[in-house]
């Protein structure tokens, strides 16, 4: 239990759905982040909030749509999707941008 | 270009064998972070280092920082099943703000 939760942890979802990634830490972090895991390729950072403002967006395509209500919450909008971006989504939190990190479990998205 | 890389990608050895990972980069971090990642988990914080040259153990492992803060090492002694994982490097760099940037990871297999 690292104090980050993620839901759901699998998701199926066709190339029209719409559908959302949730994180919530309990963790009093100020800084929360996406990343994208994707077998053989390091892990690829997408977004970063802190103190609830989005601080980086690494070029992600507009069809990944993030939303961060507060410091505590952290979800991700996916909407048309391609199959290329089935991977593992990753939600972490730090106490201050780029101190150690801690991550949830992970949401599994499969795109058909 | 992989600003981080680990090697080796993949090490499958016997249990109570030495191993040792190595995270190599031509540039220079203001700290370096490993983690460890199991099946269907997120990757979790091991250790930092900060200083040239600073070795750091916890129990088994021990690892190290180099002198020029461009590379580090994580050394297992007498492996056994459970540190069968993803190990991922990742190096903290300033560039205006912090960033952190992963390797691609080392996944070990520890065999009974």
């Amino acid at each position: 239990e690292t104090g980050v939760t993620q839901t759901p942890r699998h998701l199926v979802m066709g190339m029209t759905n719409k559908k959302s990634l949730k994180c919530e830490q309990h963790l009093g972090h100020n800084a929360m982040y996406w990343y994208k895991q994707s077998a053989k390729k390091p892990l690829e950072l997408m977004f970063v909030y802190n103190f609830k403002e989005q601080t980086e967006n690494n070029s992600v395509p507009s069809r990944f749509s993030p939303e961060c209500p507060n410091s505590s919450h952290l979800f991700l909008h996916l909407h048309t999707l391609q199959p290329e971006d089935s991977a593992l989504y990753l939600c972490a939190s730090s106490l201050g941008t780029y101190a150690e990190l801690f991550f949830g479990e992970g949401s599994r998205l499969t795109v058909l | 270009t992989q600003l981080l890389e680990q090697s080796p990608q993949f090490l499958s050895i016997q249990e109570g064998e030495n191993l040792t990972v190595y995270c190599n980069s031509s540039s220079v971090f203001s700290s370096l972070q490993w983690y460890r990642q199991e099946p269907g988990e997120g990757p979790v914080l091991l250790v930092t280092v900060v200083t040239g040259g600073e070795v750091k153990k916890l129990k088994r492992l021990t690892f190290q920082f180099g002198d020029a803060r461009k590379d580090s090492s994580l050394h297992i002694t007498a492996a056994q099943p459970g540190d069968t994982g993803l190990y991922l490097c990742a190096g903290a760099r300033y560039q205006g703000a912090q960033k952190l940037v992963f390797g691609q990871g080392t996944r070990l297999t520890i065999n009974p």
